[in-house]
C-alpha cells in the first residue's frame, strides 16, 4: 500500500492563480480530511469528508474548495489564490469512526503565493 | 472551543536520558488521543493512540499516557538517541467530524 499520496510535493504561485492538490489513499477509508500548518502553529482542519459524494467545511475553509466523487480521491481546490494561503497542506485519512479513528497522513504539500 | 497546549515548546536533552513530553486538552469529551513525530519537512508519522477509555499505549521506547477527567498526556521517550529528534505533535480527537485538534508541537533536540 503506498497510504495517502499528495501530489505536487512543492509549488509557487501568483497572487490570483488558481490550482488543486490532489489526494489519493489506497487504503479504502471513508473519512478524509484536509489540514493546513502554519511557521510554529499545530494544523488546522479546512474541510472533511465522511464518505464520496459527501463534504463538509472544517475551521478554515474560506478560499478552498473540494469535491469527494470516489472512495480514493480528495483534491482540494485553491480560487484566487491569496498570500494568506502559503502554508504546508496536509492530507488525512481514517477507516472508520469512533474511539479508534486513527487518523494516517500524506507528505504534504508546500505552498508559496508570491 | 478544544484548545491543545504542549510544553515544553522545545526540550534538548543528552543521548540516553530518559524524558516526558506533556499535552494538555480543555474539553474532555473527546473519543482518542494520538501522539505524532514530524521530521523537518516531512508529514506526520503516527506513533501511538489512545482511546478515550484506555489509560495508556506503549510501543517500543515509548509510552503514552491518557487521563481524560484532568486533560492531560504525557509522552514518555526511554533511552533517547539522536534519532529520536523531531518535533512532536499532540492531537486529540472530537467532534461529529472525529477532526483533529492539535497542539502546536515540543521540538526535542537529543545531542550525541
Amino acid at each position: 500500500n503506498a497510504g495517502v499520496t499528495q501530489t505536487p510535493k512543492f509549488r509557487i504561485l501568483k497572487i490570483g492563480q488558481s490550482m488543486t492538490l490532489q489526494c489519493t489513499q489506497d487504503m479504502n477509508h471513508n473519512y478524509m480530511y484536509w489540514y493546513r500548518q502554519d511557521p510554529g502553529m499545530g494544523l488546522k482542519l479546512i474541510y472533511y469528508s465522511v464518505g464520496a459524494g459527501i463534504t463538509d467545511k472544517g475551521e478554515v475553509p474560506n478560499g478552498y474548495n473540494v469535491s469527494r466523487s470516489t472512495t480514493e480521491d480528495f483534491p482540494l481546490r485553491l480560487e484566487l489564490a491569496a498570500p494568506s494561503q502559503t502554508s504546508v497542506y496536509f492530507c488525512a485519512s481514517s477507516p472508520t469512526s469512533g474511539s479508534y479513528n486513527e487518523q494516517f497522513f500524506g507528505p504534504g504539500t508546500r505552498l508559496t503565493v508570491l | 472551543k478544544q484548545e491543545v497546549t504542549q510544553i515544553p515548546a522545545a526540550l534538548s536533552v543528552p543521548e540516553g536520558e530518559n524524558l516526558v513530553l506533556n499535552c494538555s486538552f480543555t474539553d474532555s469529551a473527546i473519543y482518542n488521543l494520538q501522539w505524532f513525530r514530524q521530521d523537518p519537512g516531512k508529514g506526520l508519522t503516527s506513533l501511538l493512540l489512545i482511546q478515550s477509555s484506555q489509560r495508556e499505549q506503549t510501543s517500543g521506547r515509548l509510552n503514552a499516557s491518557l487521563d481524560k477527567s484532568s486533560g492531560r498526556s504525557t509522552l514518555y521517550i526511554a533511552a533517547s538517541q539522536p534519532g529520536d529528534s523531531a518535533t512532536y505533535l499532540c492531537a486529540v480527537s472530537g467532534g461529529s467530524n472525529y477532526k483533529l485538534t492539535f497542539g502546536k508541537g515540543t521540538l526535542l533536540t537529543v545531542n550525541p
